[in-house]
C-alpha cells in the first residue's frame, strides 16, 4: 500500500524567504503526483500535477520536482508572502489504483510579515 | 458558480441518525469521489465512482453508502451516524487526459456527530 509522508507537519517563515516543502512516498510506481493548497474552512485547490515521466513542473512562483527513484517530491515557493499561509498537501496516484489518490497529512505553513 | 458544490456545508446530528451529504458538479467529469479528512491523518477515500453504473469502495467504506443519481450527482449517506464519523467530508471529480489525472475538490462539509 502506498504511504505518503510530509515532514515537517508545520513550518513558519518570515516573508520573502523561500519555502521548501517535502513529500515522500513508498511506492515508486506512481502515475502522477499532485500538490494541493488548503485554506482553513475551504476545499483543496490543485497547484501542480507532475506526471511520472516528468522531473518538474512550474507555475509562477511555484516549482515542484519529482524523483521517483528516491520516492520524493519537493514543492518550492519562491519569495514567500503572507498570502501563501495555508496547508499544503501532496497526493500520489499509484499506477495500479486508478483514481485513488493517496494523501499525505499536509504541512501547515505560516508566513509572517 | 463553483464547479463542485457540496450541501450542506455544516451539519450537526445525533448518534443513530441517518444523514445524507450531497455533491454536484458542472465539470462534466465521469469520475467522482468522497473523502473524509481528520486532523493529522490527511484525506482518506470512502467511495469512488467511475461512471453512473460503476461504484467502488475505498479505504474506509464501513458505515457509509453512496448513490450516483446522475453523472453530475454523487451522494454520501451515513446510515446510523456515530461520533467517530465527525470529520470534514470532501467530494471530488477528476478528468483523465494526456496531462495525467487531476482531481478537483468541493468546499467540504463539516459534520459533527454528538
Amino acid at each position: 500500500k502506498q504511504e505518503v509522508t510530509q515532514i515537517p507537519a508545520a513550518l513558519s517563515v518570515p516573508e520573502g524567504e523561500n519555502l521548501v516543502l517535502n513529500c515522500s512516498f513508498t511506492d515508486s510506481a506512481i502515475y502522477n503526483l499532485q500538490w494541493f493548497r488548503q485554506d482553513p474552512g475551504k476545499g483543496l485547490t490543485s497547484l501542480l500535477l507532475i506526471q511520472s515521466s516528468q522531473r518538474e513542473q512550474t507555475s509562477g512562483r511555484l516549482n515542484a520536482s519529482l524523483d521517483k527513484s528516491s520516492g520524493r517530491s519537493t514543492l518550492y515557493i519562491a519569495a514567500s508572502q503572507p498570502g501563501d499561509s495555508a496547508t499544503y498537501l501532496c497526493a500520489a496516484l499509484v499506477t495500479d489504483s486508478w483514481g485513488k489518490l493517496q494523501f499525505g497529512a499536509g504541512t501547515q505553513v505560516v508566513v509572517t510579515p | 458558480d463553483a464547479d463542485v458544490t457540496q450541501t450542506p456545508r455544516n451539519r450537526i446530528t445525533k448518534t443513530g441518525k441517518r444523514i445524507m451529504l450531497e455533491c454536484s458538479q458542472t465539470k462534466g467529469h465521469d469520475r467522482m469521489y468522497w473523502y473524509r479528512q481528520d486532523p493529522g491523518l490527511g484525506l482518506r477515500l470512502i467511495y469512488y465512482s467511475f461512471d453512473v453504473k460503476d461504484i467502488n469502495k475505498g479505504e474506509i467504506s464501513d458505515g457509509y453508502s453512496v448513490s450516483r443519481q446522475a453523472q453530475a450527482k454523487f451522494s454520501l449517506s451515513l446510515e446510523s451516524a456515530i461520533p467517530n464519523q465527525t470529520a470534514l467530508y470532501f467530494c471530488a471529480t477528476s478528468d483523465v487526459g494526456t496531462g495525467g489525472e487531476t482531481q478537483y475538490f468541493g468546499p467540504g462539509t463539516r459534520l459533527l456527530v454528538l
